[in-house]
């Protein structure tokens, strides 16, 4: 299995709302990544998980709240957005770092509306 | 913090024409990786370039990483319609954070038939 997938496809949430994104991996990788990707724009670094933990924010705003539970799934939880915040959300692993040589594998994404 | 400049942003040319995106880093780069992300697609891993000078080829596209490791170019001969996308070029520097690429601003490619 050498794909990443992403949990809703599409997701449409008010700005009281609470949801979850979530990515799942199979391939044994033990770094994973969040990306915001806005049309037009490059993909955002967000969040990077080696080893289960987090070791990069990008200084993100608490409104998004990401959770690795185990090596294969990565989360972002969701509260109180912005309709700015409405963007691709990517999600991305890769064996070891990118520091390490190890190419990014990205899933699909989960396109958010914020209204 | 580290700054890459992609150019051009946008290419449009007749298929059969040759075609080539360059990124430019302010800082020196440890590696280099370019991706292609089609139209409502999501980015997919090209190829990565770890030394000074290198070049690299895939059938009908060369990368290059240059002597400095601070620029890099992807040229893509003939193009076809099948090469229509954004292709991006994500760098890693040796000074930033261990897990950080930073992703050029894309070259979109339009192809005519």
């Amino acid at each position: 299995d050498t794909e990443v997938t992403q949990t809703p496809k599409h997701l449409v949430m008010g700005m009281t709302n609470k949801k979850s994104l979530k990515c799942e991996q199979h391939m044994g990788h033990r770094a994973m990544y969040w990306y915001k990707q806005k049309a037009k724009k490059p993909p955002e670094l967000m969040f990077v998980y080696s080893y289960e933990k987090l070791s990069i924010n990008e200084s993100v705003p608490s409104r998004f709240s990401p959770e690795c539970p185990n090596s294969s799934l990565l989360n972002l939880h969701l509260h109180a957005l912005q309709p700015e915040d409405s963007a691709l959300y990517l999600c991305a692993s890769s064996q070891g770092t990118v520091s390490s040589y190890n190419e990014q594998f990205f899933g699909p994404g989960t396109r958010l509306t914020v209204l | 913090g580290q700054q890459v400049m992609q150019i051009p942003q946008y290419q449009h040319v007749q298929e059969g024409e040759d075609f080539t995106t360059y990124c430019n880093s302010s800082t020196t780069l440890s590696n280099i990786q370019w991706y292609k992300q089609r139209p409502g697609g999501h980015p997919v891993f090209l190829i990565q370039l770890v030394k000074s000078g290198e070049v690299k080829k895939q059938k009908r596209l060369t990368f290059q990483f240059g002597e400095a490791k601070k620029n890099s170019s992807l040229h893509i001969t003939a193009t076809q319609t099948t090469d229509v996308g954004t292709y991006f070029c994500a760098a890693i520097s040796y000074n930033t954070n261990a897990g950080k690429s930073t992703f050029g601003d894309g070259t979109t490619l339009t192809v005519k038939p």
